[in-house]
């Protein structure tokens, strides 16, 4: 079946414009995450939707960050006034947790992620 | 061996041995570990988990081993290959506390020569 989809799979902006990046995840699957890597290092967990619950954001690094989960499906990471700091992996990832559809519900699934460049 | 600095810890062997990857987790709360795999230019991808109340875990060609006792995790890959070659990183989660935010390690490179 489908995996986990992301796009735009590479985004070049610049400094001060607002980005926004996609997450399709497995249907069926209602925990969605966002995590941040930089070059050569671990996972940075962002943000967590699970069902209809509101998200955990213990994550995002600042206001300029934020996420929406439409119909518990699609998900949307929107970084405004990106500054080269924001330079990184933005990978998403979705689990079973709870949905009846086998699994632990705690392994997950990640998309191929999106490269963005701020320059 | 481990480095420092932003370079992930490494791990060169020859293709046809045995390798052993090594991760230290924080939370002796937590129960659920998974080991991922992510080749250059990917997600990473599930490979094994183990629960807390096992110690050994047995895939194919992976076994996982858990010490709770001093907090520590390895993967083991029989027969290493060329295509083993990635970052592997293990992820802790702890079920009492309701949260399924995982705790991820830093990552080690698998290098295999061929």
């Amino acid at each position: 079946g489908a995996g986990v989809s992301q796009s735009p799979s590479n985004k070049v902006t610049e400094k001060g414009k607002d980005v926004e990046l996609r997450c399709d995840p497995i249907s069926g699957h209602t925990a969605l995450y966002w995590y941040r890597q930089s070059l050569g290092q671990g996972l940075e967990f962002l943000i967590y939707f699970q069902g209809n619950s509101a998200p955990d954001k213990s994550g995002l690094p600042s206001d300029r960050f934020s996420a929406e989960r439409t119909g518990g499906s699609v998900s949307t990471l929107t970084i405004q006034r990106t500054q080269q700091e924001d330079s990184a992996v933005y990978l998403c990832a979705s689990s079973p947790r709870g949905s009846g559809r086998g699994g632990t519900g705690y392994e997950q699934y990640f998309g191929p992620g999106t490269r963005l460049t701020v320059t | 061996g481990e480095s420092v600095g932003l370079h992930l810890p490494t791990l060169s062997v020859q293709e046809g041995d045995n390798s052993i990857i090594n991760c230290a987790y924080s939370n002796s709360a937590s129960d659920y570990f998974i080991w991922y795999k992510q080749e250059s230019g990917k997600g990473p991808q599930f490979i094994i988990d183990i629960r807390s109340n096992m110690d050994k875990r047995q895939g194919q060609r992976v076994t996982v081993l858990l010490n709770k006792t001093v907090k520590h995790l390895s993967l083991q890959i029989a027969a290493t290959q060329p295509g083993d070659s990635a970052v592997y990183f293990c992820a802790e989660n702890m079920s009492a506390g309701g949260s399924y935010i995982p705790t991820f390690g830093r990552g080690t490179s698998l290098i295999v020569h061929p």
